[in-house]
């Protein structure tokens, strides 16, 4: 079973990069590594997902070394908006059950 | 395109009673997940259903169950409900995609409080 590690919680300042650093020591050949985003009360939302190297989508980039041990998911600029809780999640067996942490929770103020 | 909806929103169970939850699924979507949040936790993977049948379970007793339908809508249903089963418990559609693929479409959930 993939375990993940990632801080408890982050601060940063409206219009600053953040850069969110997950451990998974024990993730499988064939598992991706995704990123999910979760406000209050709502269900948690695709932010991206990567194999390896780098992956960037409009929203945020994702780094992946080349062991797969860890990732970063990065935000550029982030807003007041961004302020949420952010899953790191890697693959778990021949379905696609999705083993959730507990998360980042990453305070953006002005 | 309509996303994943839930119902009910909120709903409030006595202690031994049963409920079901509803889902149905983003169009063009072939399974759904279930997952129990508590508050302050990370949501728990419940169980998944794929062309109707069960796909995969996580540490949940048998006193959950599910359904998936023709249209790859589903249910969750919980009997003899106990205190700490009050949480917010969330469908997720998705293509049944390759192996280590995990892009999953969340409901809003459906918040349950059991007294």
């Amino acid at each position: 079973l993939a375990k993940t590690t990632q801080p408890i919680s982050m601060d940063s300042y409206e219009g600053q990069e953040v850069n969110i650093t997950c451990s998974h020591n024990n993730i499988a050949t064939n598992d991706y590594i995704t990123w999910y985003q979760q406000f209050p009360s709502q269900g948690p939302r695709f932010i991206i997902q990567g194999y390896k190297t780098k992956v960037t989508n409009e929203v945020a980039s994702l780094f992946i070394p080349a062991d797969r041990k860890s990732s970063t998911l990065s935000l550029p600029r982030v807003s007041l908006s961004d302020t949420a809780v952010y899953y790191c999640l890697v693959g778990d067996g021949g379905f696609q059950k999705l083993v959730f942490g507990t998360g980042t929770r990453l305070l953006v103020s002005p | 395109e309509t996303g994943v909806t839930q119902s009910p929103t909120h709903l409030i169970k006595t202690r031994g009673q049963q409920v079901t939850l509803r889902c149905s699924s983003q169009s063009g979507h072939n399974t759904v997940s279930w997952y129990q949040q508590a508050l302050g936790q990370g949501p728990q993977f419940i169980f998944q259903y794929y062309r109707e049948e069960e796909n995969g379970r996580g540490n949940f007793p048998p006193r959950f169950s599910g359904l998936q339908f023709p249209n790859y809508s589903s249910e969750l249903n919980v009997n003899a409900l106990e205190l700490d089963d009050s949480a917010l418990y969330l469908c997720a559609s998705s293509m049944h995609l390759t192996r280590g693929s995990h892009e999953q479409f969340f409901g809003p959930g459906t918040r349950l409080t059991v007294l």
